[in-house]
């Protein structure tokens, strides 16, 4: 079966920690997509990044940074500095059937606060 | 600007009536979704629709209902048959079936009274 296991229901920083979210998933699939999403307060899911099963490779992008390790079928995302505008429910997605359709399979999220 | 725009915001009805939730994208994507969201739950796939004429049920179908009669709308009707309707409801879509980056809507928060 396939699943994505976002242990941390919640997590509370201060201003300018760095925090991790931990993403653990499930599948059989030898091919597959794994995703970040970010939910702030309005409500509306934006896209945060895509990464390929083949590709084992570190990610960074400004403050945010990923960490995916087929061996621990985990896919963590890390925030460095956190800022107060990085509140938000934080959501892991795995893709069904490999990648190859639209499907996905989301994590119950983290929702992470940061105080000023 | 392109995008996917969902009206209400907020939508409330009394138990029992039907409601239909309104997906709009001017994206030119093929597939659209919809998804439910609970309280500390992720988001579960309620219908799909990989080109226009065509849906398939997702994980929690049961009680509501779909059309897909123009590539640009999905609406998402919530039957009296839903035991629990009351949710936050998301659209998204992709620009084909095959491509499994998929694009959000504001969504829908429906409370039943």
């Amino acid at each position: 079966a396939q699943k994505v296991t976002q242990a941390q229901t919640e997590i509370s920083v201060v201003e300018k920690e760095d925090v991790t979210l931990d993403c653990v998933y499930e599948t059989r699939d030898t091919t597959y997509y794994l995703f970040w999403y970010k939910q702030p307060p309005s409500g509306e899911l934006v896209f945060l990044i895509r990464r390929n099963s083949f590709d084992e490779q570190n990610e960074i992008s400004g403050r945010y940074s990923w960490n995916f390790q087929k061996s621990t079928s985990s896919f963590n995302f890390t925030i460095t500095a956190s800022q107060v505008v990085d509140s938000a429910v934080y959501f892991c997605a795995l893709s069904r059937y490999g990648g190859s359709q639209g499907n996905l399979i989301f994590g119950k999220g983290t929702k992470l606060s940061v105080k000023p | 600007d392109g995008g996917i725009t969902q009206s209400p915001k907020y939508l409330f009805r009394k138990e029992g009536q039907n409601v239909t939730l309104s997906c709009e994208q001017n994206l030119n994507h093929d597939a659209m979704y919809w998804y439910r969201q609970d309280p500390g739950q992720g988001l579960r796939l309620i219908y799909y629709s990989q080109i226009v004429n065509d849906f398939q049920k997702g994980d929690i179908a049961e009680g509501y209902s779909v059309s897909r009669e123009k590539k640009e709308s999905f609406p998402l009707t919530v039957t009296s048959a839903q035991k629990n309707p009351t949710a936050f409801y998301l659209c998204a879509s992709s620009i084909a079936w095959t491509d499994n980056e998929q694009f959000f809507g504001p969504g829908t928060r429906l409370t039943v009274l």
